[in-house]
């Protein structure tokens, strides 16, 4: 089945620069990579994703790329701000049929004023 | 415009008593999922159900765990004489269809002393 991995598991950095979030997966057939912040206590948001017929995909700061050949995506946060810290969670699955994601372990992001 | 609701948010259990959690989705959504996430750990895939079906539930336990999403009324994540591994939050999520964004709720804490 499919696995996976994320990296780092934390991450700390200055307001106003860029945070990089890595992971990459398995199985050559997922074809669908969401994005999801958790602050404490709450449900994962949702807040980019990207299929694999594109390679990158951007909203405001955020942006996501995708490399299919090496099986890996990332997440770009640009201008940090405070309320960025949180939990991100990298996920892949496959489009069709029972769509089943599979998480990373998480990357607790802090971003320090 | 309510997201995925569930309910309730926090609940303690003795060990052995049953614990019901109820999951209502995105108006619209006919396609349910629950998933399970331990302490610092992501989430991990339970079960996906459609209206009166369970479409897979090979993430579920074998014993003591079962799902419905009946015709009428929310869908419900039933735990059966729970143990301290139980102990873990309950997230149900929500999507049009297969193939589209899937959308979390708060999330249910269960805790079993």
């Amino acid at each position: 089945g499919e696995n996976v991995e994320q990296h780092p598991s934390t991450l700390s950095v200055q307001e106003g620069d860029s945070a990089v979030i890595k992971c990459t997966y398995s199985d050559s057939a997922s074809n669908y990579f969401p994005w999801y912040k958790q602050e404490l206590g709450k449900g994962p948001q949702l807040i980019i994703d990207i299929r694999s017929n594109v390679g990158e995909k951007k909203d405001q700061r955020i942006a996501v790329t995708l490399n299919k050949t090496a099986k890996h995506f990332s997440l770009h946060i640009t201008e940090t701000q405070p309320e960025d810290s949180a939990v991100y969670f990298c996920a892949a699955s496959i489009v069709q049929g029972a769509q089943k994601l599979v998480f990373g372990q998480g990357t607790r992001l802090t971003i320090n004023p | 415009n309510a997201g995925v609701m569930q309910n309730p948010r926090h609940l303690v259990r003795r060990r052995g008593q049953e614990a019901r959690l109820r999951c209502s989705p995105m108006k619209g959504h006919s396609h349910v999922y629950w998933y399970r996430q331990l302490p610092e750990e992501g989430l991990k895939f339970m079960v996906y159900l459609q209206k009166e079906n369970i479409i897979d539930e090979s993430g579920m336990p074998k014993e003591r765990f079962s799902a419905e999403f009946p015709k009428e009324g929310p869908s419900i994540l039933r735990i059966q004489q729970v143990v301290r591994g139980d102990s873990a939050a309950y997230f149900c999520a929500s999507s049009f269809g297969s193939g589209n964004t899937i959308y979390f709720g708060e999330g249910s804490w269960l805790t079993v002393v």
